[in-house]
């Protein structure tokens, strides 16, 4: 089945660093999401791509779509300490969104 | 927010006891979901449905049923619960044109530990 494969699984920073993840696919679909979970919620969506070599940003986050339809990323600028919480890429444009296994942002005041 | 219910939002059981989750919304939104969240795993779908008594299966199925009778209503059923069913369960909607936007509304969760 399909996978997505997201990393870094877990970051430790301190506040106002600028933090970056990604996530791969071993198949190409036509929508990459990128979700945020905070602590003891259900994940919300932040950004949503849908080309190839899309930028979008969403405030102090950026999410690009990879040119080979295969990889996103995101990075998040100037991190506070609201930016806690796990951040899942996902697959879309179907009846059934495909999740990665999060990253986990955690950031030192 | 989305009007998404979960209950109960905790709950403690033995293995080989049923359990049934439920899912309300008040959003009238066609699709609805049930998603396990475990660490190192992240979310995985378990069942979903388009429709009222419409239903598929999602990567983890087994184990597990489900049923809508109606539209506002998702149960997710655990017909003899193990201790490899403890975790957090999650319940989505999202309505038709949404899907193509990859939106989801998800409620808080479920934590379910099976002893």
């Amino acid at each position: 089945g399909q996978q997505l494969n997201q990393s870094p699984q877990s970051m430790f920073i301190q506040e106002g660093e600028d933090v970056s993840m990604n996530c791969t696919s071993s198949s190409i679909f036509n929508t990459w999401l990128w979700y945020k979970q905070d602590p003891g919620e259900g994940p919300v969506l932040l950004i949503a791509l849908y080309k190839a070599g899309e930028l979008t940003s969403n405030g102090r986050l950026t999410a690009q779509f990879g040119i080979t339809r295969k990889d996103s990323f995101l990075n998040i600028s100037a991190s506070i300490p609201s930016d806690v919480g796990i951040y899942f890429c996902a697959q879309g444009g179907s009846e059934k969104l495909v999740f990665g296994k999060g990253t986990k942002l955690t950031v030192n005041p | 927010d989305a009007g998404i219910t979960q209950s109960p939002r905790h709950k403690v059981t033995e293995t080989g006891t049923p359990v049934t989750l439920r899912c309300h919304q008040t959003e009238n939104h066609r699709y609805m979901y049930w998603y396990r969240q475990d660490p190192g795993h992240g979310l995985r779908l378990i069942h979903y449905s388009y429709g009222v008594k419409d239903t598929d299966k999602g990567e983890v199925s087994d184990g597990y049923s489900v049923s809508r009778s109606k539209t506002e209503d998702f149960l997710l059923t655990l017909e003899s619960a193990t201790s490899s069913q403890t975790s957090v369960y999650f319940c989505a909607i999202s309505e038709s044109h949404r899907l193509n936007t990859g939106e989801l509304f998800f409620g808080e969760g479920s934590r379910l530990t099976v002893l």
